[in-house]
């Protein structure tokens, strides 16, 4: 049971624009930052946005990560083929039982 | 460019203990504090344990405290991760990670994970 609730699976088709939510607590989203990790088929995660929505460089703006409350979302708009992922949201927990948190993966789906 | 490579998976009996290793290069590696994120066969990514860059502090996940230990050997460039007494529920492919803030001792300054090595797949089973 992960600490962060993700929509097991999403999709859309090329073009389209898809948007991922991502719900937490006051003692991880709703205080602190939200990241986003894309993970390819049988690759390691990769870091997709940082601190709610910032883009390292190389990550295309047609990612970006928003965060409302205890609430975030990722959305990704122009839809193509190779954005088919898992999508991991993240953030720090201030309680004592954890310190980074994830979400349990959203499959997106390319149509 | 930053690169981290782990080794040190395989298959090993339940209560039987295994060390992981984690070779970087590519930056400054005392400089930074070091995680490690396990990831279960079709399952999602959970935080295992973070070292501070100087290796003076060491945080758990609750679910391996007590029996995982990391380390560092900063003039290796390696990142270790020790564990004893494995269950069946620590079969997974496990991630080291660099963490993002630099000469981050605590864990309220470190921040998050921005590389990531391709990861060692750990089966632990009779």
């Amino acid at each position: 049971q992960s600490v962060l609730t993700q929509p097991p699976s999403a999709s859309g088709t090329p073009g389209q624009r898809v948007t991922i939510s991502c719900s937490g607590s006051s003692s991880n989203i709703g205080s602190n930052y939200v990241y986003w990790y894309q993970q390819l088929p049988g690759t390691a995660p990769k870091l997709l946005i940082y601190r709610n929505n910032q883009r390292p460089s190389g990550v295309p703006d047609r990612f970006s990560g928003s965060k409302s409350g205890t609430s975030a979302s990722l959305a990704i708009s122009g839809l193509r083929s190779e954005d088919e992922a898992d999508y991991y949201c993240a953030a720090w927990d201030d309680s004592l039982s954890a310190y980074w948190v994830f979400g349990g993966g959203t499959k997106l789906t390319v149509l | 460019q930053v690169q981290l490579v782990e080794s040190g998976g395989g298959v090993v009996q339940p209560g039987r203990s295994l060390r992981l290793s984690c070779a970087a290069s590519g930056f400054t590696f005392s400089s930074y504090a070091m995680h490690w994120v396990r990831q279960a066969p079709g399952k999602g990514l959970e935080w295992v344990t973070v070292i501070s860059y100087d290796g003076s502090n060491k945080y758990y996940a609750d679910s391996v405290k007590g029996r995982f230990t990391i380390s560092r050997d900063n003039s290796k460039n390696t990142l270790y991760l020790q564990m004893n007494s494995l269950r069946a529920e620590d079969t997974a492919v496990y991630y080291c990670a660099r963490d993002s803030s630099l000469e981050a001792t605590t864990v309220t300054t470190m921040d998050y994970f921005d590389y990531w090595g391709q990861g060692t797949l750990v089966t632990v089973s009779s």
